[in-house]
């Protein structure tokens, strides 16, 4: 079956930077894009941006542009998520999951990893 | 960019009620609309996609419907697991983002 595993939570100072890992399994990860969003404490969720294990390419919100780094690892069937110069407002759970649906990018989530808490606090 | 309103923001119901959430967009939008259900420390499930498509397992008693700026998803004769929030979510390659959501709507017994 379809499993997104995500590495565990983290407390970080501000200015750092913060790397989460998504562990794929049960399908072709190169066929697939992994996006990465965040939730926020009473927040909406929030796109951050998508990366194409099959091509090696990524695509940002321009709310992270310059600060997030989304690559992967074929050969580890893993995607991740680094940013940099965290802000408290930063503090969030943090998600992977798969594009699902009529393009290449995915139109929906159809399985996500189980949410990374990245806590930013001095 | 288009912003995306549910309503009400909590939903206090009864096993076996009827649940009725809506999603409102800020203005028309395409049928690529989803809905997710979220339970405290699990991942969030797909339920619904194109405004009212189930998505694979997902019991016949989760609908959608909509159009334009309105959208609906209903539960009808809720069970004890379905007590958890819900989101809506738009692809809509001309917004930017053009992956967005709703603020949730948490369905409580």
């Amino acid at each position: 079956q379809v499993q997104l595993v995500q590495s565990g939570a983290e407390v970080t100072k501000p200015g750092a930077s913060v790397k989460v890992s998504c562990k794929a399994s049960g399908y072709d990860f190169t066929n697939y894009a992994v996006h990465w969003l965040r939730q926020a404490p009473g927040q909406r969720p929030e796109w951050m941006g998508w990366f194409k294990p099959g091509i090696n390419k990524a695509k940002y919100s321009q709310r992270f542009q310059g600060r997030v780094t989304l690559t992967g690892d074929t050969s580890a069937n893993t995607a991740y998520m680094d940013l940099s110069s965290l802000r408290p407002e930063d503090t969030a759970v943090y998600s992977c999951a798969r594009g699902y649906y009529y393009d290449s990018d995915g139109y929906y989530f159809d399985f996500w990893g189980q949410g990374t808490l990245v806590t930013v606090s001095s | 960019e288009i912003v995306l309103t549910q309503s009400p923001g909590t939903l206090s119901l009864s096993p076996g009620e009827r649940a009725t959430l809506s999603c409102r967009a800020s203005q028309s939008v395409s049928r690529y609309l989803a809905w997710y259900q979220h339970k405290p420390g699990q991942a969030p499930r797909l339920l619904i996609y194109d405004t009212s498509n189930r998505a694979s397992g997902v019991p016949a008693r989760f609908s959608g419907s909509g159009s334009g700026t309105d959208f609906t998803l209903t539960i009808s004769g809720l069970e004890p697991g379905d007590f958890a929030v819900y989101y809506c979510q738009l692809r809509m390659r001309s917004n930017w983002p053009p992956w967005t959501f709703g603020q949730g709507t948490k369905v409580e017994i």
